[in-house]
């Protein structure tokens, strides 16, 4: 069955520190996979998707089939950066989330 | 100008009530989606239409309705309600039925007392 893993509810770093939030999927087709953030007091949004291999915001994602994951990364974590943020799964024509991970980025 | 806009943004009520959250979205999308996360902030799809034709049921109890009445409109409609449906609803919008790039709402926070 598809499904998407977060395993980290919380990730908590310094200002300037490397950020990884993990995500693993369990899909038997050829994934398609999206972060998703929603920050305080905003909307749910999408951040990125793996299909176009660009970074958003310093954020970039890489596809790993073999590891099935698609961890965001940032070299260089900013205050704006504290969020809560989704990996989804595309499944037929829904999208299946992870429980989400809050980033809190400490000054 | 709101792309997605929910009503009411709160919704404290008791057991056993009846009551409809409406979305609205202006987008010009052709289908829509209601979502519901739990107090885990768990996010899970519900329903979703495409040009007011139901095309996403998971498994919801039918206490759960949505209506479509055009598909700029998507509202959900919840019966007798139970203490676990507390939880925030979010509905979203997408141009068409490719789910990834959808817009999603501000939420309707309901409560169940």
């Amino acid at each position: 069955a598809q499904r998407v893993t977060q395993p980290e509810k919380l990730l908590s770093v310094f200002k300037g520190a490397p950020v990884e939030l993990k995500c693993n999927y369990s899909y038997s087709g050829s994934p398609e996979l999206f972060w998703y953030v929603q920050y305080s007091r905003q909307r749910l949004q999408l951040l990125l998707r793996h299909i176009s291999r660009e970074s958003i915001k310093g954020f970039t994602a890489d596809l790993n089939k073999g590891e099935t994951s698609f961890h965001l990364k940032k070299p260089f974590a900013q205050e704006e950066d504290s969020a809560m943020y989704y990996c989804a799964l595309k499944y037929g024509n829904k999208l299946v989330f992870g429980a989400g991970t809050i980033l809190r980025v400490k000054s | 100008d709101t792309a997605v806009s929910q009503t009411p943004k709160y919704l404290v009520t008791q057991m056993g009530n009846d009551k409809s959250i409406k979305c609205e979205q202006n987008l010009g999308h052709d289908t829509m989606y209601w979502y519901k996360q739990d107090s885990k902030k768990f996010l899970k799809i519900m329903f979703s239409y495409n040009n007011k034709e139901l095309i996403i049921n998971e498994t919801v109890p039918n206490r759960f309705s949505p209506k479509s009445p055009d598909k700029a409109h998507l509202n959900l409609h919840i019966n007798s309600l139970e203490l676990g449906d507390s939880a925030v609803y979010f509905c979203a919008s997408s141009p068409g039925l490719d789910p990834y790039e959808q817009y999603f709402g501000p939420g309707t926070r309901l409560t169940v007392t």
